[in-house]
């Protein structure tokens, strides 16, 4: 099983400031399947990134996925009010599927 | 545009048993896989497994081998979970979501694009 850890564990910033979510996998996930998902309270997951780069439909351009085989990231280049949230990355190259822990972004 | 409605939310004793559905609307059901991701109060999300209706083929979690049954009924773009033996520590918000997308002679791995918006259990004496 491929075990994903992010860090932080919390990320403290202001509006307007950069945002940066780190995943590392214990082994190479395969084909960079790797996503990244926002969740709000009460809501479901909701898809940002797959591919580790590619972002999905309707999200914006200040949300941008990098990295390859056991190291990730999640930049936010800009802060939102509404883009504070927790964020988990995903693997989906190799059953079974993990999640990394979560990185919560909160307002300083 | 593909939705996942889910059934609504349960209380159950320990050592029963609880079955959810999800039922997509909107685009083609069998072709991608439905899988079931769950989140303990204030914890993180967990696979739990998923099916690939067109094939029939279900792939769990050890953790949850033997507990959990995912089921299909192509005829009315439904997706079953099953879990047996509940115990206080299955008390959590059960997530169905679409990804895997499978042709007749293979399977393209895909991100869980589309989410149900969750059921929640709670198993309770």
């Amino acid at each position: 099983e491929i075990v994903l850890t992010q860090s932080p564990g919390t990320l403290s910033l202001s509006p307007g400031e950069r945002a940066t979510l780190s995943c590392r996998a214990s082994q190479s996930v395969s084909s960079s399947y790797l996503a990244w998902y926002q969740q709000k309270p009460g809501q479901a997951p909701r898809l940002l990134i797959h591919g580790a780069s590619s972002r999905a439909t309707g999200i914006p351009d200040r949300f941008s996925g990098s990295g390859s085989g056991t190291d990730f990231t999640l930049t936010i280049s800009r802060l939102e009010p509404e883009d504070f949230a927790v964020y988990y990355c995903q693997q989906y190259g190799n059953s079974p599927w993990t999640f990394g822990q979560g990185t919560k972004v909160e307002i300083k | 545009q593909v939705q996942l409605v889910q059934s609504g939310a349960e209380v159950k004793k320990p050592g029963s048993s609880v079955k959810v559905s999800c039922k997509a609307s909107g685009g083609t059901f069998s072709s991608y896989a439905t899988n079931w991701v769950r989140q303990a109060p204030g914890q993180g999300l967990e696979w739990m497994g998923g099916i690939i209706p067109v094939f029939g083929t279900t792939n769990y979690a050890q953790k949850f081998q033997g507990r959990v049954t995912i089921t299909a009924d192509d005829s009315t773009s439904t997706a079953y979970m099953e879990l047996s033996s509940l115990r206080f520590e299955d008390t959590a918000v059960y997530y169905c979501a679409r990804d895997l997308y499978c042709s007749p002679t293979s399977c393209t791995p895909r991100p869980m694009d589309v989410w149900g918006k969750g059921t929640t259990v709670i198993v309770s004496s």
